[in-house]
């Protein structure tokens, strides 16, 4: 059972294009959480998704960042006309449903603003 | 004042030690937490949760709760050389919400 899929593993950008990070969850999940890590801190939360909705974005920067979880295919994170403080890893975990209070990570996007 | 804080580290310690790691948090309303171990360039890995207070085992993997004083723990017995890595600890960012908040994590290193 593969696990959480995130790609592209590295994304430079230069400043102002466009950043678009996958996620793939894991078999039978229907939940994705993203979360931004910059260096030496912790995650911080982004946004909750199920599938088509998105349930919580309370932790998403207002402008230039957006979400989405179509029916079909993985979620995106996208990021428009980036900034050097855009540059972080971001992970996406998933779980299988509401009851589920385990969520599994994958192994991230570095993105580096240039 | 953040809802986890976690000492940031590093801690170093020689193999075969047991390690505290330490969380205090800030929201009475919190019902479970989480621990999870972070390698370098790595996506967090789940190590163990808890719903209440006591401690809850998992091979030389401890966590223990105090909710009264609001402080989390995650012992480590007979440390390897493996276990070097990041510590996080989580907890639910509010009352209802799913989402995970983290703790900055504590960075270990046993040394051989």
């Amino acid at each position: 059972n593969a696990g959480v899929m995130q790609n592209p593993r590295h994304l430079v950008r230069r400043r102002g294009q466009e950043a678009r990070l996958r996620c793939s969850p894991m078999k039978g999940h229907s939940h994705v959480y993203w979360y931004r890590q910059l260096p030496e801190e912790g995650l911080k939360f982004m946004v909750y998704l199920q599938k088509e909705n998105i349930i919580d974005e309370s932790g998403m920067p207002k402008e230039r960042f957006s979400a989405e979880f179509p029916k079909e295919g993985p979620s995106i994170l996208r990021i428009q006309q980036v900034v050097r403080g855009d540059s972080a890893a971001y992970f996406c975990a998933s779980s299988p449903d509401i009851r589920s209070t385990e969520a599994f990570f994958g192994q991230g996007t570095r993105l580096t603003v240039v | 004042q953040k809802e986890v804080e976690q000492d940031p580290g590093p801690l170093s310690v020689p193999e075969g030690a047991i390690v505290s790691l330490n969380c205090t948090y800030s929201n009475s309303a919190f019902q479970y937490f989480m621990w999870y171990r972070q390698y370098s360039r790595k996506g967090p890995e789940l190590l163990m949760y808890t719903y209440s207070s006591g401690n809850k085992e998992d091979g030389r993997f401890t966590a223990q709760v105090d909710k009264s004083s609001k402080y989390i723990s995650l012992f480590i017995r007979d440390s390897q050389p493996s276990d070097s890595a990041t510590y996080l600890c989580a907890a639910p960012g509010r009352t209802g919400r799913r989402a995970l908040t983290f703790g900055s994590g504590t960075r270990l290193q046993v040394q051989p």
